[in-house]
């Protein structure tokens, strides 16, 4: 079966620094890998995508991420963050056959001014 | 076009009272699914659903029934409501008949068991 784990629960950062949040992920087959952020009292949106090809991915809002089979890892950045960043953000991964979508414990990114 | 629709947005409960949470998707997705949401837990998934007819377990399915008579449909039913159902329910689909590309999330619903 396959699993995530996403080892930050928090991740404060000054409005303008960089950021990383971390994914890892586990299956036994080949996986598609997703990044969603929810806002305060919302649903989640799609923020970007693995299915296959460059392992390099881009997104909506200047975020990408980076797919390393050798590591098992998505990791999510930003080169530059805003105040309106400030989301809970969640890695997900859909393993194949199982027909499952599943998700990482979130990482609550805090931007401060 | 709505895309995933949730009601009711709240519910309070009482300990084994039974409830439908109700999730509609005007898409013609095929794939539908129920997540729970807790603090540090992330989204767990209850169940999920490839097509009309079609219904499977996820992570966490006890005490918790779903049915997929329409493609547009995917209710989630409590049976016996309990204190530790106490959530917020998210609805999502994806047209892919996996759920292997993106889903689509409705606003969720806040259910309080008391």
């Amino acid at each position: 079966a396959q699993s995530v784990t996403q080892l930050d629960s928090q991740v404060p950062v000054f409005e303008e620094a960089p950021v990383e949040l971390r994914c890892n992920y586990s299956s036994s087959v080949s996986v598609y890998l997703f990044w969603y952020v929810q806002y305060p009292n919302q649903g989640l949106q799609l923020l970007l995508k693995y299915l296959s090809g460059s392992t390099l991915v881009k997104g909506i809002n200047g975020f990408e991420a980076e797919f390393n089979k050798s590591q098992t890892s998505f990791h999510l950045r930003k080169p530059s963050v805003h105040i309106s960043d400030t989301a809970e953000y969640f890695c997900a991964v859909h393993g194949g056959a199982t027909n499952k979508l599943i998700f990482g414990t979130g990482t609550l990114l805090a931007v401060q001014p | 076009n709505a895309g995933v629709t949730q009601t009711p947005k709240f519910q309070v409960l009482k300990t084994g009272q039974s409830m439908t949470l109700q999730c509609a998707q005007d898409m013609n997705h095929e794939y539908m699914s129920w997540y729970r949401q807790d603090p540090g837990m992330g989204l767990r998934l209850i169940h999920y659903s490839v097509g009309a007819g079609i219904t499977d377990q996820g992570e966490v399915p006890n005490g918790y029934n779903v049915s997929r008579s329409t493609t547009e449909d995917f209710p989630l039913r409590l049976l016996s409501a309990a204190p530790s159902q106490t959530s917020v329910y998210f609805c999502a689909s994806s047209y892919s008949r996996t759920g292997n590309q993106p889903q689509h999330f409705g606003d969720g619903t806040r259910l309080s068991i008391l």
